[in-house]
């Protein structure tokens, strides 16, 4: 089962920052954090990763809080082609590969 | 980065027969590939661990007779659904993480629409 719980859907207008949050509260200490995001009817596309500082690329930000029990994934100029479903994923950094997906956050940017 | 492939995009077949479905790592070398379904509207599910040159494990509830994984080489892996029906219509996934060592993020392929009349 999944170990994340995320808000089914959220609105953001076009070039405003999009706000992703993720509860993990059963989070572990060896576990990560990571974001992917897969556009309709494509594969998922990696975001980014992290386990307890915050992380930026050039995709997005990933805000931790300090105890480690949420998130959030910031996509600071959001853009009519970032509209995608939204997956937060906990596990462990080196133990295999395997992505456990919980529904996510369907993302709709609006003009 | 690196790019993962699945081939065919799209299948159609009649039910009761068998489909293969191709999942390659192009431009790196992957001792594992995932395998998942994706029904309409849901998230992805993980159905398997393809190992290279072992047998792949099964997720509980997967059966390893019907989904057949076979991953002959560092590059391929391929999932042959047998003996089809129409509940098996779905969209398969396939995924790799580069290397052996890091595991920074994954590739997914494509995807794969399978649909069994």
């Amino acid at each position: 089962d999944a170990k994340t719980t995320q808000p089914p859907s959220m609105d953001c207008a076009e070039g405003r920052a999009a706000n992703l949050p993720c509860n993990h509260s059963t989070i572990s200490g060896n576990e990560y954090v990571y974001w992917y995001r897969q556009i309709h009817s494509q594969g998922p596309q990696y975001i980014i990763h992290g386990l307890k500082n915050n992380e930026t690329n050039e995709m997005a930000s990933l805000i931790i809080t300090e105890d480690r029990k949420s998130s959030t994934l910031i996509l600071p100029h959001a853009t009519l082609r970032d509209t995608a479903v939204y997956y937060c994923i906990v596990r462990p950094y080196n133990q295999g590969g395997k992505l456990i997906f919980g529904q996510g956050t369907e993302l709709s940017v609006k003009p | 980065g690196a790019v993962v492939s699945q081939h065919p995009s799209r299948v159609i077949c009649k039910s009761g027969t068998s489909v293969k479905i191709e999942c390659r790592s192009l431009d790196f070398q992957a001792t594992t590939m995932f395998w998942y379904r994706q029904f309409p509207k849901q998230s992805l599910m993980l159905m398997a661990t393809s190992n290279e040159g072992s047998k792949a494990t099964y997720e509980q509830g997967v059966e390893k007779d019907k989904f057949l994984i076979n991953h002959a080489s560092l590059t391929l892996s391929t999932l042959t659904v047998t003996s089809a029906h129409p509940e098996d219509s779905s969209f398969y996934i396939c995924s790799a993480p580069p290397g052996t060592g890091s595991y920074n993020e994954q590739f997914f392929g494509p995807g794969t629409r399978l649909t069994v009349l």
